[in-house]
């Protein structure tokens, strides 16, 4: 069975601010992927990023980086200098990259609220 | 710019109702998703569908909800007799196999 934990259920900062975002995940699979997605108030969610379990590099995409950690299942997000734009929620995501079950399992998300 | 597109984007009726709600996924990808967002229960999977198979619905309630693909373009998901406990946000989702998946606008319903 598959479980991801976003035990921040809601953080709330100041514009310019650092902040991460916290995923753990469970899995009994050896080959998997991670996601994180954003649902602004619009309320559409938008695919942020997928990683690979075997590539355990970080990524870095403008103020967005992604730190995966297999030894601690941990896949989590950071945005640097934080903007009000960036106030949504954003949810962790894993679902098996072999096997023919094509089911993702998404976290519960963190609410994101950036101050002017 | 290829987006999932579901329609209606708003739906009120009334308790009893039937309710059908329709999505059209992106050309090319071969998984379709039904989820519901609640408050209280978060993103749950309804149902989904590869190259138009049903692979998994025991997310849904089975003596109320219905999901079909009846082609490539389209997949429904039908809610007779509706209920109050039904008013959610329904999410449609395609993708390609594992990977990413990508998300239509949602169907808010209210049931009364």
């Amino acid at each position: 069975a598959q479980k991801v934990t976003q035990a921040q259920t809601e953080i709330s900062v100041v514009e310019k601010e650092d902040v991460t975002l916290d995923c753990v995940y469970e899995t009994r699979d050896t080959t998997y992927y991670l996601f994180w997605y954003k649902q602004p108030p619009s309320g559409e969610l938008v695919f942020l990023i997928r990683r690979n379990s075997f590539d355990e590099q970080n990524e870095i995409s403008g103020r967005y980086s992604w730190n995966f950690q297999k030894s601690t299942s941990s896949f989590n997000f950071t945005i640097t200098a934080s903007q009000v734009v960036d106030s949504a929620v954003y949810f962790c995501a894993l679902s098996p990259s072999a096997g023919g079950s094509y089911i993702p399992t998404f976290g519960r998300g963190t609410s994101l609220i950036v101050h002017p | 710019d290829a987006r999932v597109t579901q329609t209606p984007r708003h739906k009120v009726t009334e308790m009893g109702q039937e309710v059908t709600m329709r999505c059209q996924p992106i050309l090319g990808h071969n998984t379709v998703f039904w989820y519901r967002q609640t408050m209280m229960q978060g993103l749950e999977l309804l149902a989904y569908f590869r190259n138009r198979a049903p692979l998994d619905d025991s997310g849904m309630p089975k003596d109320r909800f219905s999901a079909e693909m009846p082609d490539a373009t389209l997949a429904t998901l039908k809610i007779q007799p509706s209920e109050p406990r039904d008013s959610a946000v329904y999410f449609c989702a395609s993708g390609v196999d594992y990977n990413e998946q990508f998300f239509g606008p949602g169907t808010r319903l209210t049931v009364l």
